[in-house]
């Protein structure tokens, strides 16, 4: 089956850091999705992309759609203590059905 | 605002005691999703509604069974919870198929 390869597994940063992280597969996806989810919550949708190459922003948030449309990576710029939480790549190839990474657990140290 | 409500928030049933979660939206979107999500790993897909038309995942147990009466709600029947289906249970839609998915806060299910 399509297996995504989200990492790290976890970071511990502090306040005011930029954070990587990054999806990778053997297969081509048409839409890559990132979200975060805290405790107890349901993922939220941070940015969306469809196209291969596209860099998209949202705040302090950059995620880009590799060219390769295998990958695809999420940065945050100047983390705040509120960046806490799990993010989630997700990636939809031409059907309907959604792969999940297995999530980057961001701990952020004030 | 348009939302994806999940209710409710906690369940606690007992072994073997049916137990039923609902999902409503206020988006119109044609396509809703139930996932389970278990302690620390990503959420897996159990079966989906596109409009009407009900898709099984193929590893989907038989226990789990959905109701789409309209297009707002959709609600997910488990007939008889094992501790093994203890998780989080998310509810999420989507305009179309190939659109982004919005998900509803989740319903944290414990079967004791």
């Amino acid at each position: 089956g399509q297996q995504l390869n989200q990492s790290p597994q976890s970071m511990f940063i502090q306040e005011g850091e930029d954070v990587s992280m990054n999806c990778t597969s053997s297969s081509i996806f048409n839409t890559w999705l990132w979200y975060k989810q805290d405790p107890g919550e349901g993922p939220v949708l941070l940015i969306a992309l469809y196209k291969a190459g596209e860099l998209t922003s949202n705040g302090r948030l950059t995620a880009q759609f590799g060219i390769t449309r295998k990958d695809s990576f999420l940065n945050i710029s100047a983390s705040i203590p509120s960046d806490v939480g799990i993010y989630f790549c997700a990636g939809r190839r031409s059907n309907y059905k959604l792969t999940f990474g297995k999530g980057t657990l961001l701990t952020v140290n004030p | 605002d348009a939302m994806v409500i999940q209710n409710p928030r906690y369940q606690v049933t007992q072994f073997g005691k049916p137990v039923t979660l609902s999902c409503s939206q206020t988006l119109n979107h044609n396509v809703m999703y139930w996932y389970q999500q278990k302690s620390s790993q990503a959420p897996k897909l159990l079966f989906h509604y596109y409009d009407k038309d009900f898709n099984n995942e193929a590893d989907t147990p038989d226990n789990f069974q959905s109701r789409r009466p309209n297009t707002s709600f959709c609600f997910l029947d488990i007939r008889s919870p094992g501790l093994g289906d203890t998780a989080m249970y998310l509810c999420a839609t989507s305009r179309v198929m190939g659109s982004e998915a919005f998900f509803g806060q989740g319903t944290r299910l414990t079967v004791v």
